[in-house]
């Protein structure tokens, strides 16, 4: 089984500042990360995700993140928030099977960030 | 090519009652997850369908039932209502062997 920590339940931040929203992970086998943006009331969009490769991983909207094996970390940055980023951000994980058995993603709590004008 | 679409939007029900949420996986996906995201918690995997078979399923009793159909459209059901059982309901379709889940913009189901 797996977990998934956010570290922070909210994060204000000024427009034009960098962000870092923190998210650890726990699991006994290799794992697949992912980051999901929910605006109010909608659904969740995917911004990236780590499936193997380089540690550093860049997505939609200016979003990046690094994966840490060693510290279970999937911290995810970006250099320059703007007003539209206000919303709520989950970092999700499954495990990296191949083949078989159902693919269920294991959520944190979420992070609000806040952009303060 | 459409996404993942789901209906009713919202629904308001009374303990005990029971009730049917439906989801059009996007085209092309064959396997289809529901999670229910209560206010202020991240999404909870409830089960996962995947050729008309249960195929996977998390920490949820049986009155949480579902359903897929030969177009991979799915319904999700759940019996004797209770008032914890107010959230958002996703679905989410994806392709087996593929990482990533596509999700749709949710039922928010209110218990009363």
């Amino acid at each position: 089984a797996q977990s998934v920590t956010q570290l922070d339940s909210q994060v204000p931040v000024f427009e034009e500042a960098p962000v870092e929203l923190r998210c650890n992970y726990s699991s006994s086998v290799s794992v697949y990360l992912f980051w999901y943006v929910q605006y109010p009331n909608q659904g969740l969009q995917l911004l990236l995700k780590y499936l193997s490769g380089s540690t550093l991983v860049k997505g939609i909207n200016g979003f990046e993140a690094e994966f840490n094996k060693s510290q279970t970390s999937f911290h995810l940055r970006k250099p320059s928030v703007h007003i539209s980023d206000t919303a709520e951000y989950f970092c999700a994980v499954r495990e990296a099977i191949s083949g078989g058995g159902a693919d269920g993603l294991t959520f944190g709590k979420g992070t609000h960030l806040i952009i303060q004008p | 090519e459409t996404g993942v679409t789901q209906s009713p939007t919202h629904l308001i029900k009374t303990r005990g009652q029971q009730v049917t949420l439906r989801c059009s996986s996007q085209s092309g996906h064959n396997t289809v997850s529901w999670y229910q995201q209560a206010l202020g918690q991240g999404p909870q995997f409830i089960f996962q369908y995947y050729r008309e078979e249960e195929n996977g399923r998390g920490n949820f009793p049986p009155r949480f039932s579902g359903l897929q159909f030969p177009n991979y459209s799915s319904e999700l059901n759940v019996n004797a209502l209770e008032l914890d059982d107010s959230a958002l309901y996703l679905c989410a379709s994806s392709v087996p062997g593929h990482d990533t889940q596509y999700f749709g913009p949710g039922t928010r189901l209110t218990v009363l």
